[in-house]
């Protein structure tokens, strides 16, 4: 089964709106930890926020905030107020705590394009 | 510190030639994982190391792929003999485990194999 799953390979929103893209994740570790990352057209992977599983409140990094639903295993990336320059891949990961070495697990990604 | 280090940045060879990746981690990181990007396959992890040591190489595709990492501060991915499968960007990242810091990710080595 997949660990990490995005079911939005493409998303648009208007400039100045906010979107969220989702992820569902799947495991049976309690300690986990939640991360997503960007990938602009030049390749990059920019991290934007992460998520501890024991964390009471959501993350949230600037226009960034991961709306963390623990019960039902969701880990949503609300960009507010789009800009241009949020036109990217966007990535979700997950690392289990009990796994060697820090290892993550990604989704596929979804296509966000800001339009103007 | 100017983050994790990949070379070459493009890579362009022929088919069966021998190819290197290079990639240097952020000083005092102790993981570093080698990823393979592809728009049909996404983002795959072929191999991870901690503390210099393979841990899991099971995501390395074929015997013609092979990864060392012979001290904390480099490692490289070959690919020996090349294909144009093998086609792809490499990313290399790295992070400090018990920190529980985010994976930081090299910039990529986009390699061409015609």
């Amino acid at each position: 089964a997949q660990k990490i799953t995005q079911t939005q390979p493409g998303m648009f929103v208007q400039e100045k709106e906010a979107v969220t893209l989702d992820c569902t994740y799947d495991t049976s570790d309690p300690s986990y930890g939640l991360f997503w990352y960007k990938q602009p057209s030049s390749g990059e992977m920019i991290f934007l926020i992460y998520q501890g599983s024991y964390d009471q409140q959501n993350a949230t990094e600037g226009r960034y905030s991961l709306n963390f639903q623990k019960a039902r295993k969701s880990a949503n990336l609300v960009i507010s107020a789009s800009q241009l320059g949020d036109s990217a891949m966007y990535f979700c990961a997950m690392r289990e705590d009990n796994t060697n070495a820090g290892k993550s697990t990604f989704g596929d990604g979804t296509t966000l394009t800001v339009k103007p | 510190d100017a983050g994790v280090i990949q070379s070459p940045r493009h890579e362009v060879t022929e088919m069966g030639q021998e190819v290197t990746l290079r990639c240097k981690p952020i000083s005092g990181h102790n993981s570093l994982f080698w990823y393979r990007q592809t728009m049909m396959r996404g983002l795959e992890l072929l191999i991870y190391f901690n503390n210099n040591v393979p841990i899991d190489d099971s995501g390395m595709p074929e015997d013609r792929f092979s990864a060392k990492m012979p001290n904390a501060s480099f490692s490289t991915l070959k690919i020996q003999p090349s294909e144009p499968r093998d086609s792809a960007v490499y990313f290399c990242a790295s992070l400090e485990w018990q920190r529980n810091t985010e994976a930081f990710f090299g910039q990529g080595t986009r390699l061409t194999v015609v």
